[in-house]
C-alpha cells in the first residue's frame, strides 16, 4: 500500500542552523501538508502546498520557513534558523483529488534544537 | 476560526469493554468534516473514522463508531470490544468543506486512551 515517507527520522541541530526536514508524499496526491507536534501538544497545522504554491499557511509559518518541491517527489520543509521552540514531531501528509481527499500522514521527523 | 476540544486527557478501558471519547467543535461554517485520529506509540497519525456534516447517518467503521450532534456541536468516539491495541492517543480534527480543496485539519489537544487486560 502506498505510504508517506519522511527523512530523517530523527535530526539534531544547533540552535540558529538551518535543517531541511524531506517527504516523499504518495505519487499520485496532488496536495502536501506539514504540521507539527511539540512533547506532549496538539498537532498543529503549519502550511499546505498545491500546483507548486502554498494554498494556505497558519500564524506559526513565518519567515522562517518554507516549502519546495524540488522534483516530482519530494516535498521539504525548511527552517532557516532554528530556535530552541522548535523543537517537535514534523509530519507530512499528502491528499489526492480521488473520493474524500483524506490526508495521509508520515511517521514524523524528530527535531531537536541544541 | 474552529476551536476544537476534547475535554478528556486521559481514559481507560478495560479489553473487550466499551469506551466513548468525547470531543466539541465551534465553527460558523455549514459544510465541513470531523475525523478522528488514532496516534499509537509509534507516532504515526492514523484515520479512524470521519464524518460529513450533511449527513445526518452517524459514521461506523467496525468497532468505531460516532455520535454526531450537529446542534449541539459535539462529535463523539464511541470503541466497541476495546482490545489492546487500541491503547494510543486520539484526537479529534475539523477541517471545512468542500472536501478536495486542500483545507488544513484543526485538531483538538487529544485523548490518550490506555486498554488494560
Amino acid at each position: 500500500e502506498p505510504e508517506v515517507t519522511q527523512t530523517p527520522s530523527h535530526q539534531v541541530t544547533q540552535m540558529g542552523q538551518e535543517v531541511i526536514l524531506r517527504c516523499v508524499p504518495i505519487s499520485n496526491h496532488l496536495y502536501f501538508y506539514w504540521y507539527r507536534q511539540i512533547l506532549g501538544q496538539k498537532v498543529e497545522f503549519l502550511v499546505s502546498f498545491y500546483n507548486n504554491e502554498i494554498s494556505e499557511k497558519s500564524e506559526i509559518f513565518d519567515d522562517q520557513f518554507s516549502v519546495e518541491r524540488p522534483d516530482g517527489s519530494n516535498f521539504t520543509l525548511k527552517i532557516r534558523s532554528t530556535k530552541l521552540e522548535d523543537s517537535a514531531m514534523y509530519f507530512c501528509a499528502s491528499s489526492g483529488m480521488d473520493g474524500f481527499n483524506e490526508q495521509f500522514f508520515g511517521p514524523g521527523t524528530r527535531l531537536t534544537v541544541l | 476560526a474552529q476551536t476544537v476540544t476534547q475535554s478528556q486527557p486521559e481514559m481507560s478501558v478495560q479489553e473487550a469493554e466499551t469506551v466513548t471519547l468525547s470531543c466539541t467543535y465551534d465553527t460558523s461554517e455549514n459544510n465541513y468534516y470531523l475525523f478522528w485520529y488514532k496516534q499509537p506509540p509509534s507516532r504515526q497519525m492514523i484515520l479512524v473514522i470521519r464524518q460529513e456534516a450533511y449527513k445526518q447517518q452517524n459514521a461506523t467503521e467496525n468497532r468505531f463508531s460516532v455520535n454526531f450532534q450537529k446542534a449541539a456541536k459535539s462529535f463523539s468516539l464511541k470503541i466497541s470490544d476495546s482490545q489492546l491495541g487500541d491503547t494510543a492517543m486520539y484526537f479529534c480534527a475539523f477541517m471545512k468543506g468542500p472536501a478536495n480543496s486542500g483545507y488544513a485539519l484543526n485538531f483538538g489537544k487529544g485523548t490518550s486512551l490506555l486498554v488494560t487486560p
